[in-house]
C-alpha cells in the first residue's frame, strides 16, 4: 500500500528549463510534505516543504505546489541547473500516524549541459 | 554540528554472519529513525524512537531485524544472521519534533 507515489523514475531536462517533478498521495490526513534531494554515496537532505493549509511555498529556483483537491504536490526547478542533478524524494507527515514521515520512491533528475 | 553519524560506512559480511550497524544522531534531537534504501522499494522507515523509546517497528522486515537506542546519543540496528537480500543502504536520521528529519551518510551492506 504505497501511501506517496513518484511515478516517474527519471527526469531529464536542459540547463536552464524548467524541471517538474510530480508526487501523489492517497492518505488525506497527511499535513505536511516535504521534498528531500539526494546525490549518490550520501544521505538525502531536506529541500522545501510546504503545509497543507497552503497551496505553494517559494525558495529561490525552488517552488512547491500542492493540490489537495487532487492530492498532488510538484517541485518546480527554474532554472534548471547541472548540480541539481540528483534523485528527489517526496514525503508526507501524518500525525495520526505517529508523526513519522512516508516517502515517496524517488525520480532520478538529470540536467544535461 | 557534526551532522548524524553512521558507521561502518560500507560492511561486506558472508551470509549468516551478524551485522551491525551504529548510528549517532544530532546532539539535541529527540527522536530518531532507521531506513532501507533499495531499488525495489526505495526508501522505506524500518523503525524509529522518540526520547529513546521505540514507537513503531511495523516496518522491520523480520525477526532477524532488531534496534536498539540504549541512551540519547547512540543506536544500533543489528542483523542476525544477515542474508543476501538484506543488501541495501541503511540510514539513520534524527529530528527535534519536527517534521524535517536529518541524514546520516549511510552504511552500504552487502552480504554475500
Amino acid at each position: 500500500d504505497q501511501q506517496v507515489k513518484q511515478n516517474s523514475p527519471s527526469l531529464s531536462v536542459q540547463e536552464g528549463r524548467i524541471s517538474i517533478l510530480n508526487c501523489d498521495y492517497t492518505n488525506s490526513m497527511f499535513d505536511y510534505f516535504l521534498w528531500y534531494k539526494k546525490y549518490p554515496a550520501e544521505g538525502p537532505t531536506f529541500l522545501i516543504s510546504i503545509s497543507s493549509i497552503k497551496d505553494k511555498n517559494e525558495d529561490g529556483r525552488f517552488t512547491v505546489f500542492l493540490n489537495k483537491s487532487a492530492k498532488h504536490l510538484s517541485l518546480h526547478i527554474v532554472p534548471s541547473q547541472p548540480g541539481d542533478s540528483a534523485v528527489y524524494f517526496c514525503a508526507a507527515h501524518s500525525y495520526n500516524q505517529g508523526g513519522k514521515l512516508i516517502f515517496g520512491q524517488g525520480t532520478e533528475l538529470s540536467v544535461k549541459p | 554540528d557534526a551532522g548524524v553519524i553512521q558507521s561502518p560506512r560500507h560492511e561486506v559480511t558472508e551470509m549468516g554472519q551478524e551485522v551491525t550497524l551504529r548510528c549517532k544522531p544530532i546532539s539535541g534531537h529527540n527522536s530518531l529513525f532507521w531506513y532501507r534504501q533499495t531499488m525495489m522499494r526505495g526508501l522505506e522507515l524500518l523503525i524509529y524512537f522518540n526520547n529513546n523509546v521505540p514507537i513503531d517497528d511495523s516496518g522491520m522486515p523480520e525477526d532477524r531485524f532488531s534496534a536498539k537506542m540504549p541512551n540519547a546519543s547512540f543506536s544500533t540496528l543489528k542483523i542476525q544472521p544477515s542474508e543476501p537480500r538484506d543488501s541495501a543502504v541503511y540510514f539513520c536520521a534524527s529530528s527535534l519534533q519536527g517534521y524535517e528529519q536529518y541524514f546520516g551518510p549511510g552504511t552500504r551492506l552487502t552480504v554475500t
